[in-house]
C-alpha cells in the first residue's frame, strides 16, 4: 500500500516563529488532507488539497502531486497551534480510504 | 457546517461487556462513514468503512464479529465493541464524508470516544 511519511516527527518553536511541515507519499493520490489534532483528541480539518496551494489565515499548504509531497506552512505560531499535525491521503485503487502519516508533534512555547 | 458528533466521549466498562459508540453527522448527509482506532502517541488506523444501507468493509486484521458496525441512516453509524477486553482499550474516532468511498471526498471527524476496559 501507499506509504506516507511526515517530517519532522517533533518540532519545538518559540511563539511567533514560522515553520514548515512536510508530507511525502509514495504513490499518486486522489485526495490529501491536513489535520490538526488538539490535546483533547479532536481532529480539525485544515486543508483539503490534492494539488495546488491554499491559504487560510496564518496557515497555508501546497501540494505538488507530480512530485508526491505536500507542505504545511505555519506563520507567526501561537501556543494554541500546539498539537499533532497529520496528513492523510486517499488512493483511488484503495476505495477512497485514507492512509495517515505518523504525524508531526508541534510544541509552541510562550 | 460539516459537524460530526460522537457519543459517549468516554466510557469505562468491565471486561466481557459490550459497548456501543454512536457517530452522527449533524448538518449533512454522510454517504460514507469511517471508524478509526488510535493508540497513545500513534497515528490513526482505519478499522472499517461503511456506506449507508450496506455492510461495512473491514480492514485486514479487524475482527468483524468483535467490532460490529451499523450504518442505518445517512446521519448515524454505530460501532459496538462486543465482549470487550482490556486490549480493546483505545481512542475510537469516526469520520464522515458526503461522497461514496472510492471518490473524491473530504472527511470530517468526530471528537472521539475514549474506551477503558477494566
Amino acid at each position: 500500500g501507499i506509504q506516507v511519511e511526515q517530517s519532522p516527527p517533533d518540532l519545538i518553536l518559540q511563539e511567533g516563529a514560522n515553520s514548515t511541515l512536510r508530507c511525502n507519499f509514495s504513490d499518486s493520490v486522489n485526495n490529501l488532507q491536513w489535520f490538526h489534532q488538539n490535546p483533547w483528541g479532536q481532529l480539525i480539518n485544515l486543508f483539503y488539497i490534492p494539488s495546488g496551494t491554499k491559504q487560510n489565515g496564518r496557515l497555508s499548504a501546497t501540494t505538488v502531486a507530480t512530485e508526491r509531497y505536500s507542505l504545511l506552512y505555519i506563520s507567526s505560531s501561537q501556543t494554541t497551534d500546539s498539537g499533532v499535525y497529520f496528513c492523510a491521503v486517499d488512493v483511488y485503487t484503495n476505495a477512497g480510504k485514507s492512509t495517515f502519516g505518523d504525524g508531526t508533534t508541534l510544541t509552541v512555547k510562550p | 457546517g460539516a459537524v460530526v458528533s460522537q457519543h459517549p466521549s468516554w466510557v469505562i466498562c468491565k471486561s466481557g461487556t459490550s459497548v456501543k459508540i454512536e457517530c452522527r453527522s449533524l448538518d449533512f448527509q454522510a454517504t460514507t462513514m469511517f471508524w478509526y482506532r488510535q493508540f497513545p502517541k500513534q497515528s490513526l488506523m482505519l478499522m472499517a468503512t461503511s456506506n449507508e444501507g450496506s455492510k461495512a468493509t473491514y480492514e485486514q486484521g479487524v475482527e468483524k464479529d468483535k467490532f460490529l458496525i451499523n450504518h442505518a441512516s445517512l446521519t448515524l453509524s454505530t460501532l459496538t465493541v462486543t465482549s470487550a477486553h482490556p486490549e480493546d482499550s483505545s481512542f475510537y474516532i469516526c469520520s464522515a464524508s458526503r461522497g461514496l468511498a472510492g471518490y473524491y471526498n473530504e472527511q470530517f471527524f468526530g471528537p472521539g470516544t475514549r474506551l477503558t476496559v477494566l
